[in-house]
């Protein structure tokens, strides 16, 4: 297992169009998560899911933004109608447990978003 | 709501001098806590939790309840520390974790 994959690496597009990326994450990790990140800034939660259930979506999130995780194996994150404020660092990580509280998550590289 | 503080942007040490990351929390509940360490061209991973208890890398930090801190300490940093410190929150009765805005550390030779 070469752990949690993210696609694209980079993404450029114009204001306006929609984006979406990808997350791989370890095969048997049940938990999902995305993050945002800005320049000096740390990771930011946007939502997670627990096995296909989306069980958390933070309330900064635009409606713009939507995840999914069929069948609870790989996850999308779409970003429709781009802004200038939604370039950042897209990350995942997987990590495995059952119920609340924190297990050690497992990141992937960031899928970068530049919005010309 | 929970928080994480990281009050240092940016620390800097010569090689073999101790080395402390501050990080110091807001939460009602129980936290539990994690350092994450970002070296240059590579992902975020995990350095240490503190329900492990262990030191990794010569790297410890202890809980400290009274305070609300959590933070990292190792006693001779090296060239190889350099790098970007997350400490992050999950609370347990949440599935939402923080993370504080980071610190760079940068080990001089």
């Amino acid at each position: 297992d070469t752990g949690v994959s993210q696609n694209p690496r980079h993404k450029i597009t114009k204001r306006g169009q929609n984006v979406t990326f990808r997350c791989d994450p370890i095969s048997e990790h049940n938990r999902l998560y995305w993050y945002r990140q800005t320049l000096g800034q740390g990771p930011e939660f946007l939502t997670y899911f627990q096995n296909e259930a989306q069980l958390e979506k933070s309330r900064l999130l635009s409606d713009r933004f939507s995840a999914e995780r069929p069948k609870g194996s790989f996850s999308t994150l779409e970003i429709q109608r781009t802004e200038q404020g939604d370039s950042a660092m897209y990350l995942c990580a997987s990590s495995l447990g059952t119920g609340k509280g924190g297990q050690p998550q497992h990141f992937g590289d960031g899928t970068r978003l530049s919005i010309l | 709501a929970q928080r994480v503080t990281q009050p240092e942007k940016l620390l800097s040490v010569f090689k073999g001098a101790p080395v402390e990351l501050k990080c110091n929390y807001s939460y009602s509940g129980s936290p539990e806590l994690f350092w994450y360490v970002q070296y240059s061209r590579q992902r975020l991973q995990l350095l240490l939790r503190h329900i492990s208890r262990e030191s990794i890398k010569g790297f410890t930090a202890d809980l400290n309840k009274g305070e609300t801190s959590f933070h990292l300490k190792k006693p001779f940093a090296q060239e190889e520390d350099s790098a970007m410190y997350y400490c992050a929150l999950s609370g347990r009765g949440s599935y939402i974790p923080t993370f504080g805005r980071g610190t760079s550390l940068i080990v001089h030779p």
